[in-house]
């Protein structure tokens, strides 16, 4: 596609429930990165993605949250036992090498 | 650690006035500069970037001047327009494939 998609575009989930998060970078895009952005936080760096190797994944805010990407292209945000504190917009970006990163929509995660 | 401080919000302003929109920074090295702007219920969009000292970005009448002296990168425009309400992210890049470092955000009213 001509841009960065993400699904769902809207995920409600029980608190303990695992969630997956998807990110459809750019064709040709060499970097994703996945950031969060939740109210009165300002938007925070979670973890990012050189080709399918993580060289920082110093934003994971713990370890029930971890990523992949396959191919070089699709990338899964995955949230093991959600809690409340999770709930949060997670907006995924994509990059040419030293270049500007170009946002998705980002997918709005309810944890009840 | 690299920063980026933007005034705090909310912004309200009459159709037609200046606006501004400060900015400043700390980073090791020389980073490149940007503003994104994200519109009610869309994702970010980049606005306008600088790469180096003394550049002028600039983008639907707004512009931002990278001044390395005072480590700042203000965003300004003449006269704004009720479609300019939006939340504005002053960011940095401090090399290649690294992710941004965003500021806080400024959410932005106009009223007619």
């Amino acid at each position: 596609g001509a841009g960065v998609s993400q699904s769902p575009s809207n995920k409600v989930t029980e608190k303990g429930k695992d969630v997956e998060l998807r990110c459809d970078p750019i064709s040709g895009h060499t970097a994703l990165y996945w950031y969060r952005q939740s109210l009165g936080q300002g938007l925070e760096f979670l973890i990012y993605f050189q080709g399918n190797s993580a060289p920082d994944k110093s934003g994971l805010p713990s370890d029930r949250f971890s990523a992949e990407r396959t191919g070089g292209s699709v990338s899964t945000l995955t949230i093991q036992r959600t809690q409340q504190e999770d709930s949060a917009v997670y907006l995924c970006a994509s990059s040419l090498l030293y270049n500007e990163q170009f946002f998705g929509p980002g997918t709005r995660l309810t944890v009840l | 650690g690299d920063s980026v401080t933007q005034m705090e919000g909310p912004v309200t302003l009459s159709e037609e006035a200046f606006l501004t929109i400060n900015c400043t920074y700390t980073a090791t090295g020389y980073p490149s500069l940007f503003w994104y702007v994200q519109y009610p219920g869309e994702g970010l969009q980049l606005l306008l970037k600088a790469t180096k000292a003394d550049d002028k970005g600039s983008n639907k009448g707004f512009e931002a001047t990278y001044r390395k002296e005072t480590t700042s990168f203000h965003l300004e425009k003449g006269s704004v327009q009720v479609s300019d309400s939006a939340v504005y992210f002053c960011a940095l890049l401090v090399s290649g494939n690294t992710p941004l470092v965003f500021g806080k955000g400024t959410r932005l009213s106009v009223i007619a």
